[in-house]
Order: structure tokens, then C-alpha cells, then sequence
């Protein structure tokens, strides 16, 4: 089966703090992505990666930036969190060419900014 | 710009019964379509994958159709269950692997 563990369920931060989360999967996807879910907006990407060290903004990056050091992980940073980033994040792999290109999904990461 | 629509938005019904979840996308330029279910406070999970060139796909009581040219896709779920309930998402592929996402239709089954 595939596993994409994000390292925290929840996370409380202050205004200006610096948050990484984390994503692992264990399936050697190419591909990974972060999305963040809010009420009335639904899922939306806001990094993708295809390879190590590569990253594509996805449709809101502004205010995140991402590292893929090892194929395995992908984290997302919050340079200064700011309380309209309070949300959930997911995270997502997919193989390349085969499985269809299913993306599967992380258990979340709700974040909340105070 | 792709827009992806699931109407309505949420949907309650009594056990037992069939029903249809609606999905529609404005762009007819996709690679794949998927469903997937979220129950609350959880990630997704996918239920079924259609592929472009594909009508359909069946898993169990689920079963998914895809119409490229009109830009729709229903999840027919059979016999339905308090198991069930849970928040549908249905979400196309376009380039570069991207999804986009539906806002979801959150389903309640009554015992």
C-alpha cells in the first residue's frame, strides 16, 4: 500500500513564525504535491514537484516556498506565517506513467495561525 | 482556466437507496478524471480513476462515467449506506499532472 505521512496532524503557530511541513512517501512517486483546503474554496495546489530539487508554483504560491532535497520528501515553508494561512494542507504523490497517475493523499496537516 | 463544479452541494438520503453524484468541468482538454471520498478532518482517498479514452469504471457499489465532449461525469453509489456518508470530490487531470478539484458534495445516509 501506498503511505504519504505528513509528520503533524495539528500545528498551532504565531503571526511571523517560520513553519515547515513535512510529507514523506514511500512509494518512489516523481511526482508530489501540496494543496491547502479551506470551507467554500475546496482544494487548491499551491507547489508540485517532479524531481528532486525541481518545483513548480502551483495556483497560490505566493507566501509558501518548497525543498525536495530527496525524492522521497517534499516540505512546504511558510516564511512568516500569517493568520490567513490558517487552513488544511494536504499532501499528494503520483507515479509518473503508471498507477494511472492516481494521486494519493496525506491524513492532512490543519494548521492554525494565531 | 479549468473550473471543475459538483452540484449540490450537499445531499442527504435514506439508506438503501441509489443515487447520483454530478460532477462538470469546462475544459474537455484532460488526461484523467478521478473521485475521491474525504470523510471529516481526513486526507482523500481515491475511489476511481477514469481515463480519457474511457466511459466508464466499476468498483464494487461505485460505478463512474465520464462524457469528455460534454464535459460531465456522475459516481452512480448502489444500495447506499451509513458508511457511505462522507464528502465526494471529483477532480480532473489536466497538463503537467495538475488536478483540479470540485468543491465536493457532502453526502449524508440515514439509517
Amino acid at each position: 500500500d501506498v503511505k504519504v505521512t505528513q509528520s503533524s496532524r495539528y500545528l498551532v503557530k504565531r503571526t511571523g513564525e517560520k513553519v515547515f511541513l513535512e510529507c514523506v512517501q514511500d512509494m518512489d512517486h516523481e511526482n508530489m504535491f501540496w494543496y491547502r483546503q479551506d470551507p467554500g474554496l475546496g482544494l487548491r495546489l499551491i507547489y508540485f514537484s517532479y524531481d528532486v530539487k525541481m518545483k513548480e508554483k502551483g495556483d497560490i504560491p505566493e507566501g509558501y516556498s518548497v525543498s525536495r532535497e530527496k525524492k522521497e520528501r517534499f516540505s512546504l515553508i511558510l516564511e512568516s506565517a500569517s493568520t490567513n494561512q490558517t487552513s488544511m494542507y494536504l499532501c499528494a504523490s503520483s507515479s509518473l506513467g503508471t498507477d494511472l497517475e492516481i494521486q494519493y493523499f496525506g491524513a492532512g496537516t490543519r494548521l492554525s495561525v494565531l | 482556466k479549468q473550473e471543475v463544479t459538483q452540484i449540490p452541494a450537499a445531499l442527504s438520503v435514506p439508506e438503501g437507496e441509489n443515487l447520483v453524484l454530478n460532477c462538470s468541468f469546462t475544459d474537455s482538454a484532460i488526461y484523467n478524471l478521478q473521485w475521491f471520498r474525504q470523510d471529516p478532518g481526513k486526507g482523500l482517498t481515491s475511489l476511481l480513476l477514469i481515463q480519457s479514452s474511457q466511459r466508464e469504471q466499476t468498483s464494487g457499489r461505485l460505478n463512474a462515467s465520464l462524457d469528455k465532449s460534454s464535459g460531465r461525469s456522475t459516481l452512480y453509489i448502489a444500495a447506499s449506506q451509513p458508511g457511505d456518508s462522507a464528502t465526494y470530490l471529483c477532480a480532473v487531470t489536466g497538463a503537467n499532472s495538475k488536478l483540479t478539484f470540485g468543491k465536493g458534495i457532502t453526502l449524508s445516509v440515514r439509517p
